[in-house]
């Protein structure tokens, strides 16, 4: 079944380490996104890619990083320059860029202990 | 920029009442509108979606939503809750052309009473 696959699904970190969240989609679309979820903050964009080797700066794209090397995979790195990375993270992805519904991925929650 | 406002945090129902879930939006132009379901620590599933045409829209599990221009809303219903419907919901906007991202509300968390 076609769909978007996030993991790892619970996640700990230290202060001061990086890690890396993986999104892989086999729907074939074009668009990939990053979203993250705080209670009663609802969903905030970090970054998205309309195309493989491009991707923009969302709302809270500070202390992030992403890559898009192929359409498949659009993996997000939370660097140690985030302030408070303790969230639940979304992935999701559209056929079409400029349009279109968001199908998701499970999420990925992080910890910072 | 384009906003959506869901002005109830949490609601709460009992099995068999109607609901309807309220969601505002911002944007002078005519925007296209989503609604999505969470459950606890999952993803979010699209309940309905808006583009254009008749302003009744339905969608998955028995829910429906309407768009009114007018009111710059495109509230939720469902006439007859399920326990399975616990839930959270959140209602998005996007514009078409523009730079490829939906906004989202804060959310509403549905209880439901047996």
């Amino acid at each position: 079944d076609g769909g978007i696959t996030q993991s790892p699904k619970y996640l700990f970190r230290k202060e001061g380490q990086n890690v890396t969240l993986s999104c892989e989609q086999n729907l074939n679309h074009d668009a990939m996104y990053w979203y993250r979820q705080d209670p009663g903050q609802g969903l905030r964009l970090i970054y998205y890619s309309q195309i493989v080797n491009d991707f923009q700066k969302g709302d809270i794209a500070e202390g992030y990083s992403v890559s898009r090397e192929k359409k498949e995979s659009f993996p997000l790195t939370v660097t140690s320059a985030q302030k408070n990375p303790t969230a639940f993270y979304l992935c999701a992805s559209r056929l079409v860029p400029n349009t279109g519904e968001l199908f998701f991925g499970e999420g990925s929650r992080l910890t910072v202990l | 920029a384009q906003s959506v406002t869901q002005p109830d945090i949490h609601i709460t129902v009992s099995e068999g009442a109607s609901l309807e879930l309220r969601c505002n939006y911002s944007y002078g132009a005519t925007p296209y509108l989503f609604w999505y379901v969470q459950s606890p620590g999952q993803g979010l599933q699209l309940l309905l979606k808006y583009f254009s045409g008749d302003t009744l829209v339905q969608g998955i599990k028995g829910f429906e939503a309407e768009f009114k221009r007018s009111q710059s809303s495109f509230n939720l219903r469902k006439p007859s809750v399920h326990w399975s419907d616990a839930a959270e919901y959140f209602c998005a906007v996007g514009v078409t052309g523009t730079a490829s991202k939906l906004t989202f509300g804060t959310g509403t968390r549905l209880q439901v009473t047996l």
